[in-house]
């Protein structure tokens, strides 16, 4: 099955601490993405990357990072700089110049 | 001004109801146009996609572009209380220097039985 693993479901962590959320594709796209889903502010990009090797910031990078060593996957870090870090974080891949977006299934993180 | 516009509602209507949703955006650069449905605490799923202007179908729903007005619309037929749930409009220009998705905040649709 091609599809968008997150891991953990959920995640509770003590504030302060930074934390990394796993997110792995087996669709063989080059675009990754990360976004963070509040309530009635529906999905605002954290950090994109169109290659290995490569990312970019998106519209509220800070107080988070990423990587991309693999094509499959693009972890994101939730560093004790984010000073608002509970939230749904959701993974989605596209091809390069895609019209297609598809998503994980999300990871919940609570920081307290 | 936000680049996408959508009407948080939330929207409730009868079983079998037709339902339309709709969005509106700012940048003429979009070329792709898609619908999400998000279930309570899931990721959300891709339902339908169109390329520049025109009409798309797919069961009971039927997606909808007017490029000229920079205005989607998703309708759904006969809907069903399956069908409640929150819908997410989303666009792209496509490029290939940095193709971005640009979301809506979504409708939520309660389907009454």
């Amino acid at each position: 099955d091609g599809g968008i693993t997150q891991s953990p479901k959920y995640l509770f962590r003590k504030e302060g601490q930074n934390v990394t959320l796993s997110c792995e594709q087996n669709l063989n796209h080059d675009a990754m993405y990360w976004y963070r889903q509040d309530p009635g502010q529906g999905l605002r990009l954290i950090y994109y990357s169109q290659i290995v090797n490569d990312f970019q910031k998106g519209d509220i990078a800070e107080g988070y990072s990423v990587s991309r060593e693999k094509k499959e996957s693009f972890p994101l870090t939730v560093t004790s700089a984010q000073k608002n870090p509970t939230a749904f974080y959701l993974c989605a891949s596209s091809t390069r110049t895609g019209y297609e977006q598809y998503f994980g299934p999300g990871t919940r993180l609570t920081v307290t | 001004q936000k680049e996408v516009e959508q009407d948080p509602g939330p929207l409730s209507v009868p079983e079998g109801a037709i339902v339309s949703l709709n969005c509106t955006y700012s940048n003429s650069a979009f070329q792709y146009f898609m619908w999400y449905r998000q279930y309570s605490r899931k990721g959300p799923e891709l339902l339908m996609y169109t390329y520049s202007s025109g009409n798309k179908e797919d069961g009971r729903f039927t997606a909808q572009v007017d490029k000229s007005s920079k205005y989607i619309s998703l309708f759904i037929r006969d809907s069903q209380p399956s069908d409640s749930a929150t819908y997410l409009c989303a666009m792209s220009s496509g490029s290939n220097t940095g193709n971005q998705f640009y979301f809506g905040t979504g409708t939520s649709l309660t389907v009454i039985p």
